[in-house]
């Protein structure tokens, strides 16, 4: 079956440690977003990927970092510059088309506590 | 910028009776609007869009949702909950600032339907 799958789901973190966020898709989409997921404010975009070996900041990068060497893979590092990195982190990927609305597909998350 | 816009944090409602999850928009241009379901720890479902078209769409799991331009609305319905409906939704319009063709979230309504 075709998907998204993010791991570890569950995750924790010593202060001042970076960690790694691993999501890879098999749907063979262009496009690849990451989300951070906090109670009462919905989802807010961390980077995304429009293509291999590009990627932007999205409206929170401050203390993340992302790569993408591989059109499946994208993997997102969350580093000790981030002030509050507790969170449900969500990954998703969509076919990337400029024309129409496309349809995001996500993965089942990973939640990162810092001890 | 784009934007959604959901007013009610949580709603209840009686296992049979109708259910209406309100969402408005704030949008320059054409807008692309989605709803997404979420259950606990887990990812996000897409449930149904609208692009252009009629105005009121079908989604999974009978839902639907009935786009208003001129009250910028995008309410989620259906006629009939069911206690497996409690869930967390989000509204959601596409966002093509920069390139991006990612998904702006509104915070999320939490439904509760009781037995």
């Amino acid at each position: 079956d075709g998907g998204i799958t993010q791991s570890p789901k569950y995750l924790f973190r010593k202060e001042g440690q970076n960690v790694t966020l691993s999501c890879e898709q098999n749907l063979n989409h262009d496009a690849m977003y990451w989300y951070r997921q906090d109670p009462g404010q919905g989802l807010r975009l961390i980077y995304y990927s429009q293509i291999v070996n590009d990627f932007q900041k999205g409206d929170i990068a401050e203390g993340y970092s992302v790569s993408r060497e591989k059109k499946e893979s994208f993997p997102l590092t969350v580093t000790s510059a981030q002030k509050n990195p507790t969170a449900f982190y969500l990954c998703a990927s969509s076919i990337g088309s400029s024309s129409g609305a496309n349809v995001l597909t996500f993965g089942a998350g990973s939640r990162l506590t810092v001890l | 910028a784009q934007s959604v816009a959901q007013p009610e944090d949580q709603v209840n409602v009686a296992e049979g009776n109708p259910l209406t999850v309100k969402c408005t928009y704030s949008v320059s241009g054409n807008p692309y609007l989605f709803w997404y379901v979420q259950y606990p720890n887990r990812g996000l479902q897409f449930l149904l869009k609208y692009i252009t078209g009629d105005n009121l769409v079908k989604g999974s799991y009978g839902f639907e949702a009935e786009f208003n331009k001129s009250q910028t609305s995008f309410h989620l319905k259906k006629p009939s909950a069911l206690v497996s409906d409690s869930a967390l939704y989000f509204c959601a319009v596409r966002d093509d600032r920069r390139g991006r063709r990612a998904l702006t979230f509104g915070s999320g309504t939490r439904l509760q339907v009781q037995p």
